[in-house]
């Protein structure tokens, strides 16, 4: 039973427009949430995270935003650039020890 | 080294083989991790090590998979007589501290059982 999903197995963007990732949960108890990014044969790369105390986070281009209510993840990238052309997986952990991984999002940023 | 490393990257395996997967965190890192990603899938987890003491295995699918970190540092995923359905990459993280924290990902180890 998948309790992080990611529906869009693949997104396309414009360079320098936005990229909009999607992530949904079904557990209520997660209250902390990553999102990675994977190159091939490589393992994913922390991006940024966000706890359920808050509903945004900023680093640089990327924002987290968190919708508990919905129970609903978003990660933006703005702007868009060739290098960010990758696998994205959103994680939730309920305890900090076990993470819950979607299944992924394949961004590519045409130049 | 100055990342999380694994070894071997790949390994084919003949089914009923047993093999022996190699993961040597970040240095002072206390919390060690073990998933295993399927082919088109996120990475599902499998054992949580906080300094040797193995604190979570609850995600190992069987009992032919056993996990060690005998000196709390590198670690060890063995898996007796391989099966097919353990086709999968096998990916190691490290985390500074136990609990709540980002996850440094090793490169991960390619096992192909034929």
């Amino acid at each position: 039973d998948q309790q992080v999903k990611q529906n869009s197995p693949s997104l396309s963007v414009q360079e320098g427009r936005i990229s909009i990732l999607n992530c949904d949960y079904t557990n209520s108890m997660f209250d902390y949430f990553l999102w990675y990014k994977k190159y091939p044969a490589e393992g994913p790369t922390f991006l940024i995270s966000i706890s359920s105390i808050k509903d945004k986070n900023e680093d640089g281009r990327f924002t987290v935003f968190l919708n508990k209510s919905a129970k609903h993840l978003s990660l933006h990238i703005v702007p868009s650039q060739p290098g960010d052309s990758a696998v994205y997986f959103c994680a939730a952990s309920d305890t900090g020890n076990q993470f819950y991984f979607g299944t992924g999002t394949s961004l590519t940023v045409i130049p | 080294g100055a990342g999380v490393s694994q070894s071997p990257r790949y390994k084919v395996a003949k089914r009923g083989q047993d093999v022996a997967l190699r993961c040597d965190p970040i240095s002072g890192h206390v919390s060690l991790f073990w998933y295993q990603q399927a082919l088109g899938q996120g990475p599902e987890f499998l054992t949580y090590f906080q300094n040797e003491a193995q604190l979570d295995k609850s995600g190992l699918p069987s009992d032919r998979f056993f996990a060690e970190r005998p000196e709390g540092s590198v670690s060890t995923l063995k898996i007796q007589r391989t099966q097919q359905e353990d086709s999968a990459v096998y990916l190691c993280a490290s985390s500074l501290l136990g609990g709540i924290g980002e996850q440094y990902f090793g490169p991960g180890t390619r096992l192909t059982v034929t």
